[in-house]
């Protein structure tokens, strides 16, 4: 299932630079993206979500950015903090009721 | 903040026996799913759950899995029969609507057939 994916599987930032992490998607009747984070020996944490009547939503150092057109969302981080290092997926949701497909994972590591 | 609960955290059985995971969804929570994520894979979908029955479901969700609430706060996933490729990591999630609201999902219960 390929509907959803993240191709860089890891990203390494710097403290206090930005992080950008990517997601594709092939499904046009997707209209709600989350963003979700996940720790060793845990479940993923909820982070972020957008819905597709909007192309940016921001909540304190994390702004998810939809571009509908080339069925791409994107999650920045600023300024990126070593407890960010974690595993980020992106979801995409909508038009199946509930169904979330999930993306494979981008493992960030945020370097003091 | 409210918690998905997901007990046991480890589970180890035999291939053929039965097994079932546990969960305690968000307390106001309507809508609950159980996930997958078999070790080095995607987190895939198996089934949702709304208004004590199946919602949708995955063809991954065979005869041989099923789900219950059987009172107001817990919700299971039963595996009649296990197989070696049901190991994985299982994740209970609730959410209060189904549709554009973000799902909270419990820490997981390692499934380990042998």
């Amino acid at each position: 299932d390929q509907q959803v994916k993240q191709n860089s599987p890891s990203l390494s930032v710097q403290e206090g630079r930005i992080s950008i992490l990517n997601c594709d998607y092939t499904n046009s009747m997707f209209d709600y993206f989350l963003w979700y984070k996940k720790y060793p020996a845990e479940g993923p944490t909820f982070l972020i979500s957008i819905s597709s009547i909007k192309d940016k939503n921001e909540d304190g150092r994390f702004t998810v950015f939809l571009n509908k057109s080339a069925k791409h969302l994107s999650l920045h981080i600023v300024p990126s903090q070593p407890g960010d290092s974690a595993v980020y997926f992106c979801a995409a949701g909508g038009n199946q009721g509930g169904k979330l497909i999930f993306g494979q994972g981008t493992e960030l590591s945020v370097k003091p | 903040e409210p918690e998905v609960t997901q007990t046991p955290s480890h589970q180890v059985t035999q291939m053929g026996q039965e097994v079932i995971l546990r969960c305690v969804p968000i307390s106001n929570h309507l809508y609950f799913y159980w996930y997958r994520q078999i070790l080095g894979q995607k987190v895939e979908f198996l089934v949702s759950f709304y208004n004590n029955e199946i919602s949708e479901k995955s063809e991954i969700f065979d005869d041989q899995f099923s789900v219950e609430r059987p009172d107001g706060s817990n919700f299971t996933l039963k595996i009649r029969s296990t197989k070696l490729e049901d190991s994985a990591m299982y994740f209970c999630a609730s959410s209060a609507r189904d549709l554009n609201q973000p799902q909270h999902f419990g820490d997981g219960t390692r499934l380990s057939i042998l």
